[in-house]
């Protein structure tokens, strides 16, 4: 298993602001993955962080809300553009163990309200 | 793209026996998760499948028919701590798509 921490754990901001999503992992891992879940809803993923390169978006998401780093095999962010109210979600980073079974481990998650 | 369905809610007595049944359509399928959510809590992983059959890890199971594109998770002997919602997750190459997810309830 990994051991998975995200910052910050909750936030409340204002409309039209940005907010950047710390996730760090204690060992190194090649895939690491960014999902939403919306109240009441189950996970959508956003983007796979790819080290070194572009993230990959899924359909609906796109870079310039939410743009993605990931400098090395150990940290990612996930920073939410220009906040409305419909971004008000659970944001959850994972990532991948190989060698098992390749299941997702999941961050804690950090909690957004968007006034 | 996937399409993967679970009932909403289901609720039981402790010590009981529940089976959440997903069906899932894929144009690539590499294999299927069930993971436990509770309330305010990250999912964490229960179960893989990838051949046919069960597998059993203690008092929960999963059930994969990859021809039939359904899975269930059997939970036995409930106790109250199992009351979550559950996930069913398909993967195709190394993504996973998530059904909504199952509320049990586990009542006393």
């Amino acid at each position: 298993s990994a051991v998975i921490s995200q910052k910050p754990s909750r936030d409340i901001c204002q409309r039209g602001t940005s907010l950047t999503i710390q996730c760090q992992v204690d060992s190194q891992v090649t895939m690491m993955f960014w999902y939403r879940q919306q109240p009441g809803q189950s996970l959508t993923l956003i983007a796979t962080a790819n080290q070194g390169s572009e993230a990959t978006y899924e359909s609906g998401f796109v870079i310039d809300k939410f743009p993605i780093s990931r400098p090395n095999l150990t940290f990612s962010t996930l920073t939410v553009s220009n906040m409305s109210p419909e971004d008000s979600s659970i944001y959850l980073c994972s990532v991948e163990i190989t060698g098992g079974y390749n299941e997702q481990f999941f961050g804690p998650g950090t909690r957004l309200t968007v006034l | 793209g996937q399409n993967i369905d679970q009932p909403t809610e289901m609720t039981a007595t402790e010590g009981a026996i529940v089976q959440i049944n997903c069906t899932y359509q894929t144009s690539g399928f590499n294999g299927l998760f069930w993971y436990q959510q509770h309330a305010g809590e990250a999912p964490t992983f229960l179960s893989y499948n990838v051949l046919d059959g069960l597998e059993e890890k203690g008092r929960f199971s999963s059930f994969l028919s990859r021809s039939k594109g359904y899975s269930y998770l059997l939970l036995k002997e409930l106790q109250m701590k199992d009351s979550a919602s559950y996930l069913c997750a398909a993967i195709e190459d190394y993504k996973l798509s998530f059904g909504a997810g199952t509320t049990v309830t586990v009542r006393a």
